[in-house]
């Protein structure tokens, strides 16, 4: 079975370019969460989306913004990049089932900001 | 404001002995807790989880402990293998509706053989 598939894997962007990133959950999983994870610490979470909707939101500026289609597949966007924004972006399916679901994490995509 | 914390950096272990790692939370609303570990160049890889209901769940070499009243969760692994020298995350999320999960900053486990 296919896991989380995210992509570009690398990405190189300058200052205060638009950035696309790409996921696709695990068939039949039908929530998607975002995380950002900087270099020595842990993921930290931008959003989650469920049936199109989203769930929640961290705590991260506007120039971020997501979607999620009707195959559940999902987009983040961050728009005027800033070296800060210089990260591994995680994707994580999830079913969920209404009880307590496991999240499932794709590769990630590194982002380079120059 | 940290409300996972690993406070170990790094470890090291023989190979068949014994890892034990360890994660403490603030937030009492935390009723959910997972561990990850983590290669270079990988998506975190889910390994075992605990509910606030339980204080111990297993699954083969790794067995996770809970103590809700220290606000502690410890992971164990035995017996260690090489393969095991990875990165450990633990993660905690609570019933807030998003299931949002919040991270630790990591665990790098080294096994010696």
């Amino acid at each position: 079975d296919a896991g989380v598939t995210q992509s570009p894997t690398h990405l190189i962007k300058t200052r205060g370019q638009h950035v696309t990133l790409r996921c696709s959950p695990i068939s039949g999983h039908k929530s998607v969460s975002w995380y950002q994870q900087v270099l020595g610490q842990g993921p930290q979470f931008i959003f989650q989306y469920y049936e199109k909707e989203e769930r929640g939101r961290g705590n991260f500026p506007d120039r971020f913004s997501a979607r999620q289609f009707p195959n559940y597949s999902s987009e983040l966007n961050v728009n005027a990049l800033l070296l800060g924004d210089s990260a591994l972006y995680l994707c994580a399916s999830s079913l969920p089932s209404g009880g307590r679901d496991t999240q499932y994490f794709g590769p990630g995509t590194r982002l380079t900001v120059l | 404001d940290q409300q996972v914390k690993q406070n170990s950096p790094s470890l090291s272990v023989q190979e068949g002995r014994i890892s034990i790692l360890n994660c403490d939370y603030t937030n009492s609303m935390f009723d959910y807790f997972l561990w990850y570990k983590k290669y270079p160049a990988e998506g975190p890889t889910f390994l075992i989880s605990i509910s606030s209901i339980k204080d111990k769940n297993e699954d083969g070499r790794f067995t996770v402990f809970l103590n809700k009243s220290a606000k502690h969760l410890s992971l164990h692994i035995v017996p260690s293998q090489p393969g095991d020298s990875a990165v450990y995350f633990c993660a905690a999320s609570g019933s807030s509706g998003t299931y949002k999960y919040i991270f630790g900053t990591g665990t790098r486990l080294k096994v010696l053989a």
